[in-house]
């Protein structure tokens, strides 16, 4: 099955500065990556997603880089502010007839230092 | 536009006893998965079910077990519960086939005593 390691598991960044989340990916045939932010106590948060058919996708401050070849994904999040602190969970999926169950890594705790 | 809900929002039980949660998906979702998060931890794929039909199964045990019915709201059930089984239980609603944007609930928070 897939395996999603996630790194680092915690990340302390100043306010302004740029924040990198990086994930890796065991099954060639995953094709869809979203990452999620979730909130002590709160529910999971679709922030972002990218298929495998597109190398980048940017939202605003968010971004998400996708390399097939290696197998790896990244979020980008630029001119970080104090409610960008959560936790972030990268996942991967295979998409087809309905079956997209995720993997998720475990997580990485953003900090950021006002 | 009601989101994904879930009930109970929190439950405790003892060990050996049974446990039946409940999730209604966003209104046009036709797929609904289950998730376990241990606290510190991701989300741990249990379940997904698509148009009634079981479509998926995580690494979990018999003791765990799903159905969705024609209005494409979900039970899962737990049996024989244990003190591992403590954690915030996710359910997740998505449209199914090639979109799969997948819009959680905000759980249900079992402690096994």
């Amino acid at each position: 099955g897939e395996n999603v390691e996630q790194h680092p598991s915690t990340l302390s960044v100043q306010e302004g500065d740029s924040a990198v989340i990086k994930c890796t990916y065991s099954d060639s045939a995953s094709n869809y990556f979203p990452w999620y932010k979730q909130e002590l106590g709160k529910r999971p948060q679709l922030i972002i997603d990218i298929r495998s058919n597109v190398g980048e996708k940017k939202d605003q401050r968010i971004a998400v880089t996708l390399n097939k070849t290696a197998k790896h994904f990244s979020l980008h999040i630029t001119e970080t502010q104090p409610e960008d602190s959560a936790v972030y969970f990268c996942a991967a999926s295979f998409s087809g007839g309905g079956a997209d169950g995720l993997t998720f890594g475990k997580g990485t705790h953003l900090i950021i230092q006002p | 536009d009601a989101g994904v809900t879930q009930s109970p929002t929190h439950l405790i039980k003892t060990r050996g006893q049974h446990v039946t949660l409940r999730c209604s998906p966003i209104s046009g979702h036709k797929s609904v998965s289950w998730y376990q998060q241990v606290l510190g931890q991701g989300p741990q794929f249990i379940f997904q079910y698509y148009e009634k039909e079981e479509r998926g199964r995580g690494n979990f045990p018999d003791r765990f077990s799903a159905r969705q019915f024609p209005n494409y709201s979900s039970e899962l059930n737990v049996n024989a519960l244990l003190l591992g089984d403590s954690a915030l239980y996710l359910c997740a609603s998505s449209r199914g086939g090639m979109n799969t944007e997948a819009f959680f609930g905000q759980g249900t928070r079992l402690t096994v005593v």
